[in-house]
């Protein structure tokens, strides 16, 4: 079954702690996205990564960090310093950064932090 | 800075009537816009996208640049259509994705 996985579906931390979200794709897509999605917020971006061993910050990246070692993965970690991180989490992927092409979504990540 | 504007966070239509979601972008580049939704249980998916000039489950959208919007219309709603709708611009010059509040479209019986 080919396309985007996050893993897992649901995860509880307490505050304080780290956190790392999981993001992989057998699209062979070049691009890859993390979104967090709040209700009345809509989808704000955190981090984006173009090409393997490169990102950048997206809209909302303060507390969060990532890497991109492999095109197929793009791991997110929350960190002890994103002050409400309790929230939804969407993993995307293209083929071209948003040149007209389609993102594909993962099913996300509800991150409940207490 | 880019923005994407839903002024509506939900509209409620009864089915047979038409349906216009609202957007508005800022881009001093030349943008490119879709439209995605989100029914209930899946995943967000892509609608349309103006470059193709498409019509999707009798969704249309154009691309409007001198008022700056892409609004989602259909001329009659059917009850399938329900879902949470988000208007997305995308830009060649720094690769981001950018999405709208979004609006959640509520089909009346």
């Amino acid at each position: 079954d080919g396309g985007i996985t996050q893993s897992p579906k649901y995860l509880f931390r307490k505050e304080g702690q780290n956190v790392t979200l999981s993001c992989e794709q057998n699209l062979n897509h070049d691009a890859m996205y993390w979104y967090r999605q709040d209700p009345g917020q809509g989808l704000r971006l955190i981090y984006y990564s173009q090409i393997v061993n490169d990102f950048q910050k997206g809209d909302i990246a303060e507390g969060y960090s990532v890497s991109r070692e492999k095109k197929e993965s793009f791991p997110l970690t929350v960190t002890s310093a994103q002050k409400n991180p309790t929230a939804f989490y969407l993993c995307a992927s293209s083929t071209l950064t948003g040149r007209n092409t389609e993102a594909f979504f993962g099913q996300g990540t509800r991150l409940t932090v207490v | 800075a880019q923005r994407v504007t839903q002024p509506e966070k939900l509209l409620s239509v009864f089915k047979g009537a038409p349906v216009e979601l609202k957007c508005n972008y800022s881009y001093s580049g030349s943008p490119e816009l879709f439209w995605y939704v989100q029914y209930s249980r899946q995943r967000l998916q892509l609608l349309l996208r103006h470059i193709s000039r498409e019509s999707i489950k009798g969704f249309t959208a154009d691309l409007n640049k001198g008022e700056t919007s892409f609004h989602l219309k259909k001329p009659f709603a059917q009850e399938e259509d329900s879902a949470m709708y988000y208007c997305a611009l995308s830009t060649n010059r720094d690769d981001k994705i950018i999405f709208g509040k979004g609006t959640r479209l509520h089909i009346l019986p």
